[in-house]
């Protein structure tokens, strides 16, 4: 039972590249999040998902994209790199109630230059 | 709007004393609240929940208390141990509002030997 996996761990991109951070969970939770943590801060909720073909907006979701056609696949999709995209995301999913703890994967730490 | 703030940004105790982390919400229609523990280069650990309609949970070593008059949560660690030392994240969220989580700031807990 691995959890929640994300994929890369680094990753350095320039200014305008795009590139799509991975997460995946084994654990049949219709609800999945995705949150940024920038250096000394909480965490804010990008996008978010309650099941298969539905994702809803968080916090703070401008340049970013998600789709969810599957229950264990959430992938994030950065178009337009920026700088103000510098930060370490992380993956999250719950149980299907939507209640309960959110369990998290290891991150992903995106550099933009 | 909805906010999870905390009293103070880091705390420093000794091995095996207690410590208690604070928070303060803002939005009083939240009714669950999580307490996660964050260690260096990981994602979010689940430490305890509680819902609204308790004013105390106790886990090993950990106890939450929640006073819904004042808005106020908190996070207290019996006998603190050296592998406590984290940073400590409250988060809330309200049924009905989509289950998303809002994070607070963090308090970093050092345990001094």
């Amino acid at each position: 039972n691995a959890g929640v996996t994300q994929t890369p761990k680094f990753r350095i991109l320039k200014i305008g590249q795009s590139m799509t951070l991975q997460c995946t969970q084994d654990m049949n939770h219709n609800y999945m999040y995705w949150y940024r943590q920038d250096p000394g801060m909480g965490l804010k909720l990008i996008y978010y998902s309650v099941g298969a073909g539905i994702t809803d907006k968080g916090e703070v979701p401008n340049g970013y994209n998600v789709s969810r056609s599957t229950t264990e696949d959430f992938p994030l999709r950065l178009e337009l790199a920026a700088p103000s995209q510098t930060s370490v995301y992380f993956c999250a999913s719950s149980y299907s109630t939507g209640r309960g703890a959110a369990f998290f994967g290891q991150g992903t730490r995106l550099t933009v230059v | 709007g909805e906010s999870v703030g905390l009293h103070l940004p880091t705390l420093s105790v000794q091995e095996g004393d207690n410590s208690i982390i604070n928070c303060a919400y803002s939005n009083s229609a939240s009714d669950y609240f999580i307490w996660y523990k964050q260690e260096s280069g990981k994602g979010p650990q689940f430490i305890i929940d509680i819902r609204s309609n308790m004013d105390k949970r106790q886990g090993q070593r950990v106890t939450v208390l929640l006073n819904k008059t004042v808005k106020h949560l908190s996070l207290q660690i019996a006998a603190t141990q050296p592998g406590d030392s984290a940073v400590y994240f409250c988060a809330e969220s309200q049924e009905g509002g989509s289950e998303k989580l809002v994070f607070g700031k963090g308090t970093k807990l050092t345990v001094n030997p």
